[in-house]
């Protein structure tokens, strides 16, 4: 089966320009979920979609935005980009199946703006 | 919120030598608790998991963990490391309720020489 697949793999993007990038979850997985990955502020949740609806958001400012598709595939667009936005996005998979629940990663997508 | 701290940020080891890597948590309820392994350039793996039952669970390529609910700990251990084993080590936790938001420590950088 194969894993979470994100593009693009690389962005390189200026102050105040955005970005969308793109998450495909493992086929059958249901919920898809966001984080940001840097050296300062470690692993960092985002946000989660499940059945096209945000379920879940942590505490990023409203520039950090997402959807999620019908065939569970999701993005999640950053506008007015920062140059603290510069990190690894990563997006995670599960089955969603209640309370025991496996999240499984894809290879991020690394974001730098200059 | 749920907090996760891990107090070894770098640890180095030579092969051969036993490895245990701390984890402590902060959260009232119930909670499910993984370790995740980031390989140099490779993307976030699960080593294993605990949800219930048995409070020493056992992952892949001979990692441990035992899951002290008294000392809200979940140390990872494995008795033999390899020159394979040196990547970096996220702690991670999610409550029950908000299942999909996994909250993650800042990570321990382990190095293993040969």
């Amino acid at each position: 089966k194969a894993g979470v697949t994100q593009t693009p793999r690389y962005l390189i993007k200026t102050r105040g320009q955005q970005v969308t990038l793109s998450c495909s979850p493992i086929s059958g997985h249901r919920s898809v979920s966001w984080y940001q990955q840097t050296p300062g502020q470690g692993l960092q949740f985002l946000f989660e979609y499940f059945s096209e609806t945000q379920r879940n958001k942590g505490n990023f400012p409203g520039r950090f935005s997402g959807r999620q598709f019908s065939n569970s595939r999701s993005e999640m667009n950053v506008s007015t980009l920062e140059l603290g936005d510069s990190a690894l996005y990563l997006c995670a998979s599960s089955l969603d199946t209640g309370a025991q629940e496996t999240q499984y990663f894809g290879p991020g997508t690394r974001l730098l703006v200059l | 919120a749920q907090s996760v701290s891990q107090h070894n940020h770098h640890v180095i080891l030579s092969e051969a030598a036993s490895l245990e890597l701390g984890c402590n948590y902060s959260y009232g309820g119930t909670v499910n608790l993984f370790w995740y392994v980031q390989y140099p350039g490779q993307h976030l793996q699960l080593l294993l998991k605990y949800f219930s039952g048995d409070p020493l669970v056992k992952g892949i390529k001979g990692f441990e963990a035992e899951f002290i609910k008294s000392k809200f700990s979940f140390n990872l251990r494995k008795p033999s490391v390899q020159w394979s084993d040196t990547a970096e080590y996220f702690c991670a936790v999610n409550a029950a309720c908000t299942a999909s938001k996994l909250t993650f420590g800042t990570g321990t950088r382990l190095q293993v020489t040969l």
